[in-house]
């Protein structure tokens, strides 16, 4: 079993939408980050928390650390924020690591 | 403009034909760090540092050296590619770890 799990691996979802990804994992984490990946392949960070939530325009991130859970919110989405959304963990054991979700495809159609 | 960069972005070369990737940042990071991402595989960390001569194995460091001889430069050394080590590449940095981490924009390295 992978130590973090994300959900749902695909989205679709029409402009205007509230769009929610999940994040669960199995590890005690020093750290939290929600990543976006383009189509044409860059990668960028949007949040990194290890408690509570973060705001960033319309992107907004959470996390339960007794639940190890987090969760990604997409307010009003727009064709733009169509990428692979990953998920990504800093082990409390080793905070030089970093453990990976498979990511979630989104497309967002106008 | 602060980056991180890769060279070469792209790569098509021959088992056993010895190979450097480069990485550079621009940010005074001390921590930087060598992903590869597979299909159906995802991100996997192959080496990262924490600082200059301080390197360590992540998830997947077999077939693949480090050096952090610099505080900018991080190169991923590849002695004798094979085929299973077609992937797409990126390196990484932060201030220190664990932060927000800066990606660089990827190398597809194709071993055939």
């Amino acid at each position: 079993k992978n130590e973090v799990e994300q959900s749902p691996q695909n989205l679709t979802a029409q402009e205007g939408e509230f769009i929610t990804i999940n994040c669960s994992y199995s590890v005690g984490i020093s750290a939290l980050h929600w990543l976006q990946q383009h189509p044409g392949g860059g990668i960028v960070s949007l949040f990194m928390l290890s408690s509570g939530k973060k705001k960033h325009g319309r992107l907004i991130a959470t996390i339960n650390i007794q639940e190890k859970h987090s969760s990604l919110h997409i307010t009003a989405s727009h064709p733009r924020d169509s990428a692979v959304y990953i998920c990504a963990v800093s082990p409390y054991r080793n905070n030089n690591d970093m453990r990976f979700g498979a990511g979630t495809r989104l497309t967002v159609k106008p | 403009e602060a980056q991180v960069t890769q060279n070469p972005r792209y790569l098509i070369t021959v088992t056993g034909k010895k190979l450097t990737v480069t990485c550079s940042q621009n940010m005074n990071h001390e921590y930087m760090s060598w992903y590869r991402q597979d299909p159906g595989l995802g991100l996997r960390q192959i080496y990262y540092s924490m600082n200059v001569e301080v390197t360590d194995k992540g998830d997947v460091p077999e077939g693949y050296k480090v050096s952090r001889k610099e505080k900018r430069n991080f190169p991923l050394i590849l002695e004798s590619p094979s085929p299973n080590q077609t992937s797409l590449y990126f390196c990484a940095s932060s201030v220190q770890s664990p932060y927000e981490q800066y990606f660089g924009p990827g190398t597809r390295l194709t071993v055939t």
